[in-house]
């Protein structure tokens, strides 16, 4: 079974602009959520989809969204680029979403660099 | 809210050393702990996991016990290898399904 896929892997955006990125879960898993990784803030969560409905958000502010489609995959916008969003940007599938224990598997994340 | 603490980095060992990497958490209820793993340009890879107090997780000779009353998921190996360098995360999942992460330990591990 394929695991986590992420596109691009790599992203170089300047400041103002906006960004897409892209997110395959694992065959049959239906949640997705998304996390962000610097080396000064480490990993926070951003946001969590389960069937095409937001159902968890972290603690970004509005430039920062997503959405899921009908086949689970999911991307994530980020508007306004500014200096402080360059940073690893991962994706984790799981079965299910929601309450309660979810094993979350892990993409190998967007690498996304604002000039 | 809920958080986690683990040990600062980086440690150095030598190869066939002990490794104990420590991690306490604060959550209300009864969150499931894990270690996770990042190799160098990589993703997070689950390394093992414990649901309930007193549950061992184990994978690859690491080894982590749910202590509840000291709220702590200590990560253990007793001889450790130069492909073990990683850097490794603490993680707990509350009643939503989020995770919450430690900052991270940097394992190095020399001939």
């Amino acid at each position: 079974k394929a695991g986590v896929t992420q596109t691009p892997r790599y992203l170089i955006k300047t400041r103002g602009q906006q960004v897409t990125l892209s997110c395959s879960p694992i065959s049959g898993h239906r949640s997705v959520s998304w996390y962000q990784q610097t080396p000064g803030q480490g990993l926070q969560f951003l946001f969590e989809y389960f069937s095409e409905t937001q159902r968890n958000k972290g603690n970004f502010p509005g430039r920062f969204s997503g959405r899921q489609f009908s086949n689970s995959r999911s991307e994530m916008n980020v508007s306004t680029l500014e200096l402080g969003d360059s940073a690893l940007y991962l994706c984790a599938s799981s079965l299910r979403g929601g309450q309660g224990y979810n094993e979350q598997f892990f993409g190998p994340g967007t690498r996304l660099t604002v000039l | 809210g809920n958080s986690v603490t683990q040990m600062e980095g980086p440690v150095t060992l030598s190869e066939e050393a002990f490794l104990t990497i420590n991690c306490t958490y604060t959550a209300t209820g009864y969150p499931s702990l894990f270690w996770y793993v990042q190799y160098p340009g990589e993703g997070l890879q689950l390394l093992l996991k414990a649901t309930k107090a007193d549950d061992k997780g184990s994978n690859k000779g690491f080894e982590a016990t749910y202590r509840k009353e000291t709220t702590s998921f200590h990560l253990e190996k007793g001889s450790v290898q130069v492909s073990d360098s990683a850097v490794y995360f603490c993680a707990l999942s509350g009643t939503a399904s989020k995770l919450t992460f430690g900052t991270g330990t940097r394992l190095q591990v020399t001939l």
